[in-house]
């Protein structure tokens, strides 16, 4: 299987800030890559596929970048909405693999 | 719009097989890939599998032994069983649509949260 590593696992900013999450793949997975964003008690968010691609509905504050085996969440602005943890995810090959997160948390 | 809502028990015995459904309203199964996806509290997310409305399924296979994934066309549901199940499934448990190597998984079920505790 392909294992996704995230860093860092957590982090403290600030409204306004701009930030970048960086996901590694073992293997190249050329741009078959999402991320996802998540909060408290709720279900995963689908932002970002084909690793830069924003998902319908996405504010544009969200970027993606990268190809091959790294990769980056970029958000331009952050916002009070935008404190959550995000994953990445490959699906180049079965089985689906996910990254082990990175919580954004408030200063 | 199209919604997933998960169901199921909330607790299973350990070694008892646990069964989970997803409901698909506001649009067919038709078409789709499906998959489930687990969370154990406070840990990271585990693509446990899919299954194509057609029936046809791919499962991880660090669980391939215990899962049995299916779809009731009619019902508009896809299913989901885990067997011998041990403390180390807790989980939320979420179907998705997608699964495919195409794209990411782009709608999300609320979740269910599963114990496993005698």
């Amino acid at each position: 299987a392909i294992r996704m590593t995230q860093s860092p696992s957590s982090f403290s900013a600030s409204t306004g800030d701009r930030v970048t999450i960086t996901c590694r793949a073992s293997q190249g997975i050329r741009s078959y890559l999402a991320w996802y964003q998540q909060k408290p008690g709720k279900a995963p968010n689908l932002l970002i596929y084909a690793a830069s691609t924003l998902q319908s509905g996405v504010p544009s504050r969200f970027s993606g970048s990268g190809s091959g085996t790294d990769f980056n969440l970029t958000i331009s602005c952050l916002q009070s909405g935008d404190f959550a943890s995000y994953y990445c995810q490959q699906y180049y090959s079965y089985p689906l693999t996910f990254g082990g997160g990175t919580k954004v948390e408030i200063k | 719009q199209v919604q997933l809502q998960e169901s199921g028990p909330g607790l299973v015995k350990p070694s008892e097989t646990l069964s989970l459904t997803c409901n698909v309203s506001g649009g067919s199964i038709s078409g789709q890939y499906w998959s489930w996806i687990r969370q154990p509290p406070g840990r990271g997310l585990e693509w446990i599998g899919y299954v194509y409305y057609s029936g046809s399924t791919n499962y991880n296979p660090s669980l391939k032994s215990r899962v049995t994934m299916s779809v009731a066309t009619s019902k508009n549901q896809v299913s989901l069983r885990v067997s011998s199940m041990t403390a180390a499934d807790t989980a939320v448990y979420y179907c998705a649509r997608g699964g495919q190597l195409l794209g990411g998984l782009g709608l999300w079920g609320q979740g269910t949260l599963v114990t496993v505790s005698s």
